[in-house]
């Protein structure tokens, strides 16, 4: 089953702002994973942040993590063309290695 | 980086077939791999887990004599649709948990799936 709900489910900006996309759960997880795919093809991981992180960062990426209301948020700063992709948030149920995926969000970055 | 391959990336058959597909953990061994299902423009859906050396345990839902998953070395899990309809059409993409990362899963490119 899907627990993950993503917010919003596309989003259309300019080259070089900043995109922000959000992400609810609702288990106990041990880890939540962001990915990124490109029109039909595989997935790409982006960023892991575990339930006792707060917050992560890589390159352009920030993962926020607040586990008391069960939502991540990734932020792309200054985003380019080539960001254009759907971006997934993951999440491990406590006890399974199996991730459950959000719904998506479908990323246009205009030049 | 580990690099997981998938074969055929891309099958169109007859209604009534069945197709295989491998995934190929390339540079790490897996004893877990995963396999989803994903519809144009939705999330991916996990199908099944598939244990190297045992069987599968399947997602609710998911007919386990439609699709027969197969995890026969640490390296290699094969997902096949048997007696493949059109409503089977979809991208299928698999994914490796290393054995030393086990919270990482590593995912293949995806086989897009045609059943005329």
């Amino acid at each position: 089953s899907q627990q993950g709900e993503e917010d919003p489910q596309a989003l259309s900006i300019q080259e070089g702002e900043n995109a922000t996309m959000n992400c609810s759960y609702k288990t106990s997880i041990n880890n939540l994973q962001w990915y990124r795919q490109n029109s039909g093809r595989g997935l790409v991981h982006l960023i892991l942040i575990r339930s006792n992180e707060r917050e992560k960062h890589s390159g352009r990426l920030r993962v926020t993590l607040d586990t008391s209301k069960k939502s991540s948020s990734l932020l792309i700063t200054a985003s380019r063309a080539a960001d254009t992709a759907s971006y997934f948030c993951a999440t491990d149920e406590r006890g399974a290695q199996k991730l459950v995926f959000g719904q998506g969000t479908r990323l246009t970055i205009n030049p | 980086g580990a690099v997981v391959s998938q074969h055929p990336s891309r099958v169109i058959c007859k209604s009534g077939t069945s197709v295989k597909i491998e995934c190929r953990s390339l540079d790490f061994q897996a004893t877990t791999m995963f396999w989803y299902r994903q519809f144009p423009k939705k999330s991916l859906m996990l199908m099944a887990t598939s244990n190297e050396g045992s069987k599968a345990t399947y997602e609710q839902g998911v007919e386990k004599d439609k699709f027969l998953i197969n995890h026969a070395s640490l390296t290699l899990s094969t997902l096949t649709v048997t007696s493949a309809h059109p409503e089977d059409s979809s991208f299928y993409i698999c994914s490796a948990g290393a054995l030393t990362r086990q919270e990482t899963q590593y995912f293949g490119p995806g086989t897009r799936l045609l059943v005329l």
